[in-house]
This record gives C-alpha cells, structure tokens and sequence, in this order.
C-alpha cells in the first residue's frame, strides 16, 4: 500500500503549549486527509476531514480552535493542539487518500501533556 | 450518522481453533465494510474488506460475510496463529472508501 509518514511519533508537552503533528503522503498525492484520536483501549474517533485548499470539517464535539488542522498541500496536513491540557493526552493518527482509492494511516502520534 | 457497534471486546482462543468478531451497523446506505488489524503501538492495517454487492470474501484464513438486511458483517479467522494476537476493528462507510466509522474493537489473544 501507499505510504503515510506521520510524525512525531512521540512527543511529551507542558500544559499550556501547542503541539504541532504532521502528516505526509510520500509516493501519492492524498486530497483527502482524516485525523483520529483513540484514546487507550477505546476505538478510532474522527476528529475532522480535511480537503487540500478547503478548511477542514470537524466532528461534533470538537473544538476547531482547539485542534488546528491545515491541508495546504497535497502531500501535507498538520495538527495542532493548542493550549494542550493532560485530558488531550492520546494516540492522535492521521489517514491519507483519495476520492477513488484506500486512504492509508500513519504511524499515529503518542501525546503526552504533564 | 452511522453507528457500528462490534462484539465481543475480548476474545481468547486456543491457537488452531476459529475466532469470530462480529459487528452491525445502522446506516442502511453504507456499502463498505473494512476490517483493520492493529498490533500494540502499530498504526491500524487493513486486513480485509467487503462490498454491500457481495455476501461473502475470503483471503486464505481470513474470511467476512455481509448481511444486508440484517445489517450485520462478521470476521472469520480459521487455524488461528499466536501472530494473529492483535486488536481488531471492523468499520462502515458510505463514501466507498473515504470516511469510515469504526467499531469499539476486540482484543484477540490466540494462546500458544
């Protein structure tokens, strides 16, 4: 399958701090890019659905301003939580596509916040 | 929105033996079902999926049935192997293969 790099793939954070997490396709060019975070023994909730060059859609419950997603590229969208307090602490992973194909998932980012 | 809801949350099975997850979804216009392995600290993989056309798909000891008018889809895995140990998500979608909706997930312990 297509490859998705996601990092990092660890990061510890003070509370208050902005964390910032990339996302990048390496051999396709992904319109579509989708963010999850899974807390631990807990399943995969979507975060937001972003289109390259559109503002990305977000998911009932979760704070746009918060969680800052750009797709200003084709191989590239980030996160970023912003004044990350311990309760975002989580696995945050990203999953890369097309309209007509399998979207593929980075390696996911653990995120502590202390 | 879609609802998927899969059982059972933990599965131990002696290796050799079948293990079964099973799964139902709510949306009657989703017609795409993935199913994703996930080893500890591993990104999700998919493992097999099946379409709303077809009723059953099998790859080697991995099988799925669809019951559309039940709306419930199950993982069949025969001659399980301890490597075959991992959290398993089945999901459904509307949008072919774009946004999914995942279910809760069943952790499959296969004992040597």
């Amino acid at each position: 399958g297509a490859v998705v790099s996601q990092h990092p793939s660890r990061v510890i954070c003070k509370s208050g701090t902005s964390v910032k997490i990339e996302c990048r396709s390496l051999d396709f060019q992904a319109t579509t890019m989708f963010w999850y975070r899974q807390f631990p023994k807990q399943s995969l909730m979507l975060m937001a659905t972003s289109n390259e060059g559109s503002k990305a859609t977000y998911e009932q419950g979760v704070e746009k301003d918060k969680f800052l997603i750009n797709h200003a590229s084709l191989t590239l969208s980030t996160l970023t939580v912003t004044s990350a307090h311990p309760e975002d602490s989580s696995f945050y992973i990203c999953r890369a596509g097309t309209a007509n194909t399998e979207a593929f998932f980075g390696q996911g980012t653990r995120l502590t916040v202390v | 929105g879609e609802n998927v809801e899969q059982h059972p949350s933990t599965l131990s099975v002696q290796e050799g033996d079948s293990a079964v997850i099973k799964c139902t979804y709510s949306d009657s216009a989703s017609n795409y079902f993935p199913w994703y392995k996930q080893e500890l600290g591993k990104r999700p993989q998919l493992i097999i999926d099946i379409r709303s056309n077809v009723g059953e798909k099998k790859d080697q000891r991995i099988a799925v049935t669809l019951n559309k008018t039940a709306k419930h889809f199950s993982l069949h895995i025969t001659e399980t192997q301890p490597e075959d140990s991992a959290v398993y998500f089945c999901a459904a979608s509307q949008g072919g293969y774009q946004k999914v909706t995942f279910g809760i997930g069943t952790k499959l312990q296969v004992i040597p």
